[in-house]
């Protein structure tokens, strides 16, 4: 079945680290996106890509990398420059009309 | 205002209509989008409706657009418990969807 995994879905991080998660999609889709959601604030745009080693900066992007090596995989890095990291993380997809599809998110924890 | 603005909350009871509302903030976005959202998980696209539509309606759905005011609704008919979650309002900017804080709705029997 199509669709876009994230892993893993829930994650430890001690301060300091970097931590990366894993995004990959099998929809063929060109377009990734990484949101990341806190109560009572929806979802805040961190970084996009449009095409294979192609990305942008979102609304969120300090203390955030990402790469797109393969038009499959977007994965995001979390480092020890972002201040509060402790956060749900969303990947997404988008059709060529604009619909994102997202996976089940991760959940990072900074002790 | 420079948001996709929402109210936190609405609370119905099993079996009457829940109305969602959304006041987005770009005149030009393409497409409107109801995402649907259940605890721990991601996001769910429940339907979408282009900027040349004043309404759209799908099964228990339907969805009303004002473009002169910037106003996105949905509604849910006999909504069910099945129905709770958040849901969040989004409008294309470009490359990009902006989404609104999110509505939780909770169905009460």
């Amino acid at each position: 079945d199509g669709g876009i995994t994230q892993s893993p879905k829930y994650l430890f991080r001690k301060e300091g680290q970097n931590v990366t998660l894993s995004c990959e999609q099998n929809l063929n889709h060109d377009a990734m996106y990484w949101y990341r959601q806190d109560p009572g604030q929806g979802l805040r745009l961190i970084y996009y890509s449009q095409i294979v080693n192609d990305f942008q900066k979102g609304d969120i992007a300090e203390g955030y990398s990402v790469s797109r090596e393969k038009k499959e995989s977007f994965p995001l890095t979390v480092t020890s420059a972002q201040k509060n990291p402790t956060a749900f993380y969303l990947c997404a997809s988008r059709t060529n009309t604009g619909e994102l599809f997202f996976g089940e998110g991760s959940r990072l924890t900074v002790l | 205002g420079e948001d996709v603005e929402q109210s936190l909350f609405l609370s119905v009871r099993e079996g009457d209509s829940s109305v969602i509302n959304c006041t987005y903030t770009d005149s030009s976005s393409t497409y409107l989008y109801w995402y649907k959202q259940e605890p721990g998980a991601g996001l769910q696209l429940l339907t979408y409706i282009f900027s040349n539509m004043d309404m759209k309606q799908d099964q228990r759905l339907t969805v009303l657009l004002n473009k002169k005011d910037k106003h996105l609704s949905l509604r849910i008919a006999d909504t069910q418990t099945g129905d709770s979650a958040i849901y969040f309002c989004a409008e294309s900017k470009g490359n990009k969807l902006t989404f609104g804080t999110g509505t939780q709705l909770k169905v009460e029997l």
